[in-house]
């Protein structure tokens, strides 16, 4: 079975200010790893993924993340928020290349909500 | 290229109403999926297609939520009847392959607003 768990469903920062989002993890099997953001009255959009080998991940608009197996997380960071960057952030887990069981499923966690405040 | 595009983007009705909701896979993708997002249980799988054939109805919630999928490039999500507690945000997302791998995600369409009142 897999979960993910989002530290803190409200994260606020100042424009300029570093981005953290938190996600843990937990898989039965080396996982997939995904980050999406959704805008407001919009759909998912994949941020970056992580791919086996490359520990830290950089994803579109500045995004990157470090995947520790160590810690079971893969956090969500950007050095400087920008106004442009308020969306609700969800982190998601899949089972990776292994078969059997419900290897298509992506599972998310309950999302955390960005604000920046100017 | 187009998008996952969905239709109505808001639909609002009363209880007890048949309500039909619209999805346009991305032309190629095999894979079809049906997801539910509510503030309480944030993003649910409701039903998984691959090749048009329904593999996972386990996340339909009960038996008046049916979904289909006649071809590649259209499925329907229906309810009948509606109830209030069916309001929510109700997405379709399609991908090239089952496995949502860092080269094949799943790429989500705009989602359909529901209201039932």
């Amino acid at each position: 079975a897999q979960s993910v768990t989002q530290l803190g469903s409200h994260v606020s920062v100042s424009e300029g200010a570093l981005v953290l989002l938190r996600c843990n993890y937990s898989s039965s099997v080396p996982p997939y790893l995904f980050w999406y953001v959704q805008y407001p009255n919009q759909g998912l959009q994949l941020l970056l993924k992580y791919t086996t080998g490359a520990t830290l991940v950089k994803g579109i608009n500045g995004f990157e993340a470090e995947f520790k197996k160590s810690e079971t997380s893969f956090h969500l960071t950007k050095p400087s928020a920008h106004m442009s960057d308020a969306a609700e952030y969800f982190c998601a887990v899949s089972r990776g290349g292994y078969s059997g069981g419900s290897n298509y499923k992506l599972t998310f966690g309950k999302g955390t909500l960005l604000t920046v405040n100017p | 290229d187009a998008g996952v595009i969905q239709s109505p983007r808001h639909e609002v009705t009363e209880m007890g109403q048949e309500v039909t909701l619209r999805c346009k896979p991305i032309s190629g993708h095999n894979s079809l999926f049906w997801y539910r997002q509510t503030m309480m249980r944030g993003l649910e799988l409701l039903i998984y297609f691959n090749n048009n054939v329904p593999i996972d109805d386990s996340g339909m919630p009960e038996d008046r939520f049916s979904a289909k999928m006649p071809n590649a490039s259209f499925s329907t999500l229906k309810i009948q009847p509606s109830e209030p507690r069916d309001s929510a945000v109700y997405f379709c997302a399609s991908s090239l392959n089952p496995l949502p791998t860092p080269n094949q995600p799943q790429h989500f369409g705009d989602g359909t607003r529901l209201s039932i009142l």
